[in-house]
């Protein structure tokens, strides 16, 4: 059965840094693209970064470029969001998700709550 | 960045009821094209894929059409437990858009 299980989310203050992680199972980790989705309190689905299978290829939404960092340890079937300069429009739950052309299996999310 | 419109973005309808839920992408967007439902406080679930691929398990009663830069969703006959916000999303060229969701109610 595939598992993805989202971690390390919590309230950070407005400016700080928080590292989510995802961490798969049931299926190989290594073949597969994967991207974080995340959706504000209310609010739609906002696709946020995508990795290559081998972690060669990143890209971006243009509203986390350049603050925020996708990364995987394919030794460990886990998947990173860094999140840095984080700021109060930040606020989702965070998911991950397999791709390739789209996106089949999701885990359950975890909440990220930027406020002061 | 390709820009996704869904429409309606809200639906009152019962149970039997044929929805059709639209999808219209800024550019042509070939067949990237994958709908999504969502219930309340749950991960979202792949329904239909490059357009109209029914992914396993999914009923029957869902099904996806279009081309180039307009797409559909037709759920043919609703039941109690297709009540959801359905969402559409291009794959076509990071970043990969979602649409702003169709949320079908009860009517």
């Amino acid at each position: 059965e595939v598992q993805l299980v989202e971690s390390g989310g919590g309230l950070v203050r407005p400016g700080g840094s928080l590292r989510v992680s995802c961490a798969a199972s049931g299926f190989t980790f290594s073949n597969y693209w994967m991207h974080w989705v995340r959706q504000a309190p209310g609010k739609g689905l906002v696709w946020v970064a995508r990795i290559k299978s081998d972690g060669s290829t990143t890209n971006y939404a243009d509203s986390v470029r350049g603050r925020f960092s996708i990364s995987r340890d394919n030794a460990k079937d886990t998947l990173y969001l860094q999140m840095n300069s984080l700021r109060a429009e930040d606020t989702a739950v965070y998911y991950c998700a397999t791709g390739g052309m789209q996106h089949e299996f999701w885990g359950k999310g975890t909440l990220v709550t930027v406020s002061s | 960045d390709i820009q996704m419109t869904q429409s309606p973005s809200s639906l009152s309808a019962s149970v039997g009821d044929r929805v059709t839920i639209t999808c219209r992408a800024s550019q042509r967007i070939n067949n990237y094209l994958n709908w999504y439902q969502q219930k309340p406080g749950k991960a979202p679930k792949l329904l239909i894929y490059a357009v109209s691929s029914l992914q396993s398990g999914v009923p029957s009663r869902f099904s996806g059409s279009g081309s180039g830069t307009d797409f559909t969703l037709t759920i043919s006959t609703l039941q109690p437990e297709d009540f959801a916000t359905y969402y559409c999303q291009e794959t076509y060229t990071p970043p990969l858009t979602f649409g702003g969701g169709t949320k079908v109610e009860i009517k």
